[in-house]
């Protein structure tokens, strides 16, 4: 089976605190995306990447980055983590142009 | 005009009777369309997937695309109050190198009535 594991269930950052989420996928997937999901607007995309070293912004790229130095690793960073950054945050992985995969999410709360 | 648009419902169906989800979508160049049932505070996962005009079954569920009118559905036959949940449609462009991302729509809450 597909597993995409996401490094913590629950955080809980300070305002302006620097705040990574890691995201490791154990199936060669070319494509590894990160979305933000809030009750009454779905999922919206962050960023994605198609390629080690390879990112593109989505649709809500602004106080966010990403690195994918290595295959199967993906990770956001928040540079100055805000209160309305509160919100599930979902990595998913996919082969090219093929349905893609979950983690379990992280709900990230900043206070 | 939101790329990818399903009416959020919530959808009430009787156990054992059709529950038909839709979806329209904006960009003429998708390629790949999918289904995701998400259950309250889990993740996505995927149902089914189509890529070729008409219809796809698998077991209790039927997606139909047809791109011409922009349009995808889900049909679950003999409900079961198990199936309650969100129901998320989600695009993707494929293709070209790069330009592959999946965009989900807000979803539709679907809710079995035994």
């Amino acid at each position: 089976d597909v597993k995409v594991t996401q490094s913590s269930r629950y955080l809980v950052k300070r305002t302006g605190e620097k705040v990574f989420l890691e995201c490791v996928q154990d199936m060669d997937h070319e494509n590894m995306f990160w979305y933000r999901q809030d009750p009454g607007l779905g999922l919206r995309l962050i960023y994605f990447s198609y390629d080690v070293k390879m990112k593109e912004k989505g649709d809500i790229p602004e106080g966010y980055s990403v690195s994918r130095e290595k295959k199967e690793r993906f990770s956001l960073i928040l540079e100055s983590a805000s209160t309305n950054q509160t919100s599930m945050y979902l990595c998913a992985s996919s082969p090219r142009d093929r349905s893609a995969f979950f983690g379990q999410g992280t709900r990230l709360t900043v206070v | 005009q939101k790329e990818v648009e399903q009416n959020s419902g919530p959808l009430s169906v009787p156990e054992g009777a059709i529950a038909s989800l839709n979806c329209t979508y904006s960009d003429r160049g998708s390629q790949s369309f999918f289904w995701y049932r998400q259950y309250s505070g889990k993740s996505p996962e995927l149902i089914m997937f189509i890529y070729s005009n008409g219809d796809k079954e698998d077991g209790r569920f039927t997606a139909q695309l047809n791109k011409a009118s922009q349009y995808v559905s889900l049909l679950i036959r003999d409900s079961q109050p198990s199936d309650s949940a969100t129901y998320l449609c989600a695009v993707n462009r494929g293709g070209n190198f790069g330009n592959e991302k999946l965009t989900f729509g807000t979803g539709t809450r679907l809710t079995i009535i035994p």
